[in-house]
């Protein structure tokens, strides 16, 4: 069974510029989630979506928007785009329901100069 | 504020021994927790889950969750040199589908 998959694998835009990262769950998963990691750091929570509804935002500005599909697959945009963005950007899905575990896919290297 | 914590390390285990990863977290409701591996460059791999206090064994891992002292834990017997990555601890709630991940301790397993 195919895992989570996201594209581009890596990404170098320059500041100010817009970004949109893309992520196709594991099938039959309909909780798809963002996370942001820093070099050295955990994963930071940014948006989480179940259903195609938004079920939970994390505490990064409004230039970061995300939308998830009726195929349930997701879209992770960062608008006016800041050096402090590079980073390697996760999604994760699951079935978004009780205690299932997140699974993760490889991540989007997002450099920004 | 949610709050995961590991020491850092790095943590250095010579070949065959005993790791231990410790994990402490600050929401008394959190109710689901799981550790994740990490190779550098590479993204997370979910390596175990625990729900119940107590222990859980998987192969040479075993996770153990003490929810009075909000306390988790991850030994990994007979460690290899590929066990070698940062280990994630995260934790969940029942309320919703938010991870709260700690910063990861960095394991090193010398031959």
């Amino acid at each position: 069974d195919a895992g989570v998959t996201q594209s581009p694998t890596h990404l170098i835009k320059t500041r100010g510029q817009h970004v949109t990262l893309r992520c196709s769950p594991i099938s039959g998963h309909k909780s798809v989630s963002w996370y942001q990691q820093v070099l050295g750091q955990g994963p930071q929570f940014i948006f989480q979506y179940y259903e195609k509804e938004e079920r939970g935002r994390g505490n990064f500005p409004d230039r970061f928007s995300a939308r998830q599909f009726p195929n349930y697959s997701s879209e992770l945009n960062v608008n006016a785009l800041l050096l402090g963005d590079s980073a390697l950007y996760l999604c994760a899905s699951s079935v978004g329901r009780g205690n299932s575990p997140l699974h993760f896919g490889n991540g989007t290297r997002l450099t920004v100069t | 504020q949610k709050e995961v914590e590991q020491n850092s390390g790095p943590l250095s285990v010579p070949e065959g021994a005993i790791a231990s990863l410790n994990c402490t977290y600050s929401d008394r409701v959190s109710q689901s927790f799981f550790w994740y591996r990490q190779y550098s460059g590479k993204s997370p791999e979910l390596i175990m889950s625990i729900y119940s206090n107590g222990d859980k064994e998987d192969g040479r891992f075993t996770a153990q969750l003490n929810k009075a002292s909000q306390y988790v834990s991850l030994l990994i017997r007979d460690s290899q040199p590929s066990d070698s990555a940062t280990y994630l601890c995260a934790v969940k709630d029942n309320y919703g589908q938010n991870f709260v991940f700690g910063p990861g301790t960095r394991l090193s397993v010398l031959p």
